[in-house]
């Protein structure tokens, strides 16, 4: 089993559907996080899970909400999304406050595409 | 403010030696990361640098001038599969990780 999965790795929706990104990591870590990705910008931190709770929301839109049940698993859910959210949303995970850097693993991410 | 730089685009030929720039303003400073990242694919870690000086890693070296706010990966004998992009980022005072905005790498024969 890869660190880092994600799915699904495409995905096309309207503005009025609700979906969801689901994100998984067999790495034994503490932290998950949620990024997104446009052309030519800089990574987007969204959110933020250490021990399962919630430690940053950088300024997101409700249309985004996120969830994380256990430490090995984070969803992002998806509702009435606006064709600006196209995107690659990017999962990342890393084990925090260790002492040692905190190197975060990367899945391959969810492209998508909102219409 | 916090803001990264770094060139948008480079090119550079099979076999040759490429030097990608980071340069950086930000609120703390914890640690400068390099990661490659294929087209479609997850951005995967390369090195990390804490204190000035040159670290080494195979055909991957990173160097970090932190009061110069300056930093760059050397990549020597490239080969075809090191076109990527490469991004730099900062771990600031709150431990979160700064993104630029990454330089794509064009290898050539």
């Amino acid at each position: 089993e890869t660190g880092v999965t994600q799915t699904p790795r495409h995905l096309v929706m309207g503005m009025t559907n609700k979906k969801s990104l689901k994100c998984e990591q067999h790495l034994g870590h503490n932290a998950m996080y949620w990024y997104k990705q446009s052309a030519k910008k800089p990574l987007e931190l969204m959110f933020v899970y250490n021990f399962k709770e919630q430690t940053e929301n950088n300024s997101v839109p409700s249309r985004f909400s996120p969830e994380c049940p256990n430490s090995s698993h984070l969803f992002l859910h998806l509702h009435t999304l606006q064709p600006e959210d196209s995107a690659l949303y990017l999962c990342a995970s890393s084990q925090a406050g260790t002492g040692e850097p905190d190197t975060q693993y990367f899945g391959p991410g969810t492209r998508l595409t909102v219409l | 403010g916090q803001n990264i730089d770094q060139p948008t685009e480079m090119t550079a030929t099979e076999g040759a030696i490429v030097q990608i720039n980071c340069t950086y303003q930000t609120s703390g400073f914890n640690g400068l990361f390099w990661y490659q990242q294929h087209a479609g694919e997850a951005p995967t870690f390369l090195s990390y640098n804490v204190l000035d000086g040159l670290e080494e890693k195979g055909r991957f070296s990173s160097f970090l001038s932190r009061s110069k706010g300056y930093s760059y990966l050397l990549l020597k004998e490239l080969q075809m599969k090191d076109s990527a992009s490469y991004l730099c980022a900062i771990m600031d005072s709150n431990y979160q990780l700064i993104w630029g905005a990454g330089t794509k790498l064009i290898i050539k024969p």
